[in-house]
């Protein structure tokens, strides 16, 4: 039973170029949240979606970040026109509902921009 | 501000010993409060959870005790393994909203 799946677990894009996250829950589960972790800092929420809804998007920067998770397929980070700080990685969790039950994490996306 | 606040930063053990976690909140309503372990380049792994009426919950050697009067949580270690080095995040979340608020975590190295 495979867990939480993220790729590519190291993207590299220079600045203004785009970056694509990926990330498939475990199996089974259909609420997925994003995360940000920047050098030396804890994690930063930044997005919850349900199959083909975004639930809250509180913690996502207002432009050039977006996120879907669609019907079918993985759920997408897309970072547009990227800057040296969106450098950072990028978690992605996931869980079966809402509420207590443990979030279970991928092993990140750690996107560099040069 | 941040409202889940951890100590110490950092902290050094040698193998074998005990050790103690802290983690004030001020998050409110407050739904539970995870322990997750984080290993250096990998994604955190819970270790436990509470609700609002639980006190104490073990797994294995980590036992995770909440004053939700006080807002306060602790993370005690026993005999402490090299393996247990990596960062330590407490975890609340609001409401059964799904989201949540991390403290920065505490990283502990554990010595031979």
């Amino acid at each position: 039973n495979a867990g939480v799946m993220q790729n590519p677990r190291h993207l590299v894009r220079r600045r203004g170029q785009e970056a694509r996250l990926r990330c498939s829950p475990m199996k089974g589960h259909s609420h997925v949240y994003w995360y940000r972790q920047l050098p030396e800092e804890g994690l930063k929420f930044m997005v919850y979606l349900q199959k083909e809804n975004i639930i809250d998007e509180s913690g996502m920067p207002k432009e050039r970040f977006s996120a879907e998770f669609p019907k079918e397929g993985p759920s997408i980070l897309r970072i547009q026109q990227v800057v040296r700080g969106d450098s950072a990685a990028y978690f992605c969790a996931s869980s079966p509902r809402r509420g207590n039950q443990p979030q279970h994490f991928g092993d990140g996306t750690r996107l560099s921009i040069l | 501000k941040n409202q889940v606040e951890q100590s110490p930063q950092s902290l050094i053990i040698l193998e074998g010993k005990n050790c103690t976690l802290q983690c004030n909140y001020t998050v409110s309503p407050f739904s539970n409060l995870r322990w997750y372990k984080q290993d250096t380049g990998r994604g955190p792994v819970s270790l436990t959870i509470m609700t609002f009426s639980e006190n104490t919950k073990s797994n294995g050697r980590y036992t995770a005790t909440l004053d939700a009067d006080t807002k306060q949580s602790s993370l005690h270690i026993t005999a402490s393994q090299l393996s247990d080095s990596a960062s330590y995040i407490c975890v609340v979340n609001v409401d059964n909203a799904g989201k949540s608020t991390f403290g920065d975590g505490t990283t502990l190295t554990v010595k031979p």
